[in-house]
């Protein structure tokens, strides 16, 4: 079944360590997202990428790396300069259609605390 | 910068009963998305819509894009206990871009 996988589902964190988080889709979307999600608020906007090898910063990028060297994989690196690290990461994935975006279809989350 | 408010934020219904949130926005918009995002999953869409005064329905849910652009409707018939969760409107940044914004969710509690 097509769908976007994210992987571990619980992580965690210990002071001054860099964590990687996985996200992977097979529905051919071009363009995938990453979101941070914390109580109460709605999804904050990490970054994305529209192609490979190229990638924009979204509204809460600092503290945060992610690579896009295949159109599959965007995984995003949480490192020790992300302060408060602790929420729920949520990946998504678009096709891209001219001026208008294709819907996000979205993987199952990793939550990530700080041991 | 574009900015969605969705209300209500919170909703207590009992089983059976029809419910109808909304989400609007200061600027137009040319997409609405409507999701439910379940307990420590991630969003699932319901409902997407493309045209002014459209109005679409998914089973017991139907939504409609407001004729002014700048507002869209969700509504539920009959709701049964599955159907709580947070329910998030989103649409694009504008400009065309890939981006969406999202509301902060209206979170549905339905009592048997």
């Amino acid at each position: 079944d097509g769908g976007i996988t994210q992987s571990p589902k619980y992580l965690f964190r210990k002071e001054g360590q860099n964590v990687t988080l996985s996200c992977e889709q097979n529905l051919n979307h071009d363009a995938m997202y990453w979101y941070r999600q914390d109580p109460g608020q709605g999804l904050r906007l990490i970054y994305y990428s529209q192609i490979v090898n190229d990638f924009q910063k979204g509204d809460i990028a600092e503290g945060y790396s992610v690579s896009r060297e295949k159109k599959e994989s965007f995984p995003l690196t949480v490192t020790s300069a992300q302060k408060n690290p602790t929420a729920f990461y949520l990946c998504a994935s678009s096709i891209v259609r001219g001026r208008f975006p294709g819907p996000q279809h979205f993987g199952d989350g990793t939550r990530l605390s700080i041991l | 910068g574009q900015q969605l408010n969705q209300n209500p934020q919170s909703m207590f219904i009992q089983e059976g009963e029809d419910v109808s949130m909304n989400c609007t926005s200061s600027s137009i918009f040319n997409t609405w998305l409507w999701y439910k995002q379940d307990p420590g999953e991630g969003p699932v869409l319901l409902i997407a819509l493309y045209k002014a005064g459209e109005l679409t329905s998914n089973g017991r849910l139907t939504a409609q894009f407001g004729i002014t652009r700048k507002d869209s409707f969700l509504n539920i018939s009959a709701s049964i206990p599955s159907d709580v969760g947070i329910y998030f409107c989103a649409g694009p940044k504008g400009g065309g871009s890939e981006k969406l914004v999202f509301g902060k969710g209206t979170k549905l509690t339905v009592n048997p």
